[in-house]
């Protein structure tokens, strides 16, 4: 089956830039999606098709994907973006809705 | 604005069968280009699909749920449910209802989710 691996965590200062990686074989070629989740909260849909951003979702939210990765980057990181994240792929070889493992970002 | 809003029961004993219920409010479960689906989380662990249905009724399940699982649909209530068999306690999860892009298949909005415990 495929695999999405994501860091478990990672931390910035108020201000600074996030970059939250996925990683997948040839993950360039698929359509990724980011999803964040707030504690307690369902998960809200921040980047789709790779880097295109829902109506309402900030811009400082971008996305990339090429090769064997696909990044979530998060500009001017506010205490608010604090959340767990995960990348999602439609994979119709195997099961077929792939999740990565999500990745906590902590802000400093 | 689309609202989606899970509700059943919370506590199942094992071997039972879990049954939720989506309520879709906002917009029309027959809208084209869209597919409804469940998704779930144990507490502290990540998300895991489950399946989806179209309003045609056609279903597409998890390959690892597919013996367990039953979604359908009620376009006259404009809902759809989840009905899991013979659950046992590693089905302890908050179950999230969700649209799904049927061309890009990323998932928007979500409802608030649902804890079920699976226990005796």
């Amino acid at each position: 089956s495929y695999v999405l691996t994501q860091p478990p965590s990672v931390s910035v200062a108020p201000g600074q830039t996030a970059r939250i990686t996925c990683g997948g074989n040839n993950i360039g070629s698929k359509s990724v999606h980011w999803y964040q989740q707030k504690p307690g909260q369902a998960p809200v849909l921040v980047v789709y098709d790779d880097s295109d951003r829902p109506s309402g979702i900030p811009e400082r939210f971008s996305g990339s994907n090429s090769g064997n990765t696909a990044t979530l980057t998060i500009s001017r990181v506010e205490a608010g973006d604090e959340a767990d994240y995960y990348c999602q792929v439609w994979d119709s070889s195997s099961d077929p809705v792939v999740f990565g493992g999500g990745t906590k970002l902590t802000v400093l | 604005q689309l609202q989606l809003q899970e509700s059943g029961s919370g506590l199942v004993k094992p071997s039972q069968t879990l049954s939720l219920t989506c309520a879709v409010s906002g917009g029309s479960i027959s809208s084209g280009g869209y597919s409804w689906s469940w998704i779930r989380q144990p507490p502290g662990k990540g998300l895991e699909w489950i399946g989806y249905i179209y309003h045609s009724g056609s279903t597409y399940y998890n390959p690892s749920l597919k013996s367990r699982v039953t979604i359908s649909v009620d376009r006259s209530k404009n809902q759809f449910s989840l009905k899991l068999s013979s659950v046992t306690a590693a089905d302890t999860a908050v179950y999230y209802c969700a649209r799904e892009s049927v061309e890009a298949n990323w998932f928007d909005p979500w409802g608030q989710g649902t804890l079920v415990t699976v226990s005796s």
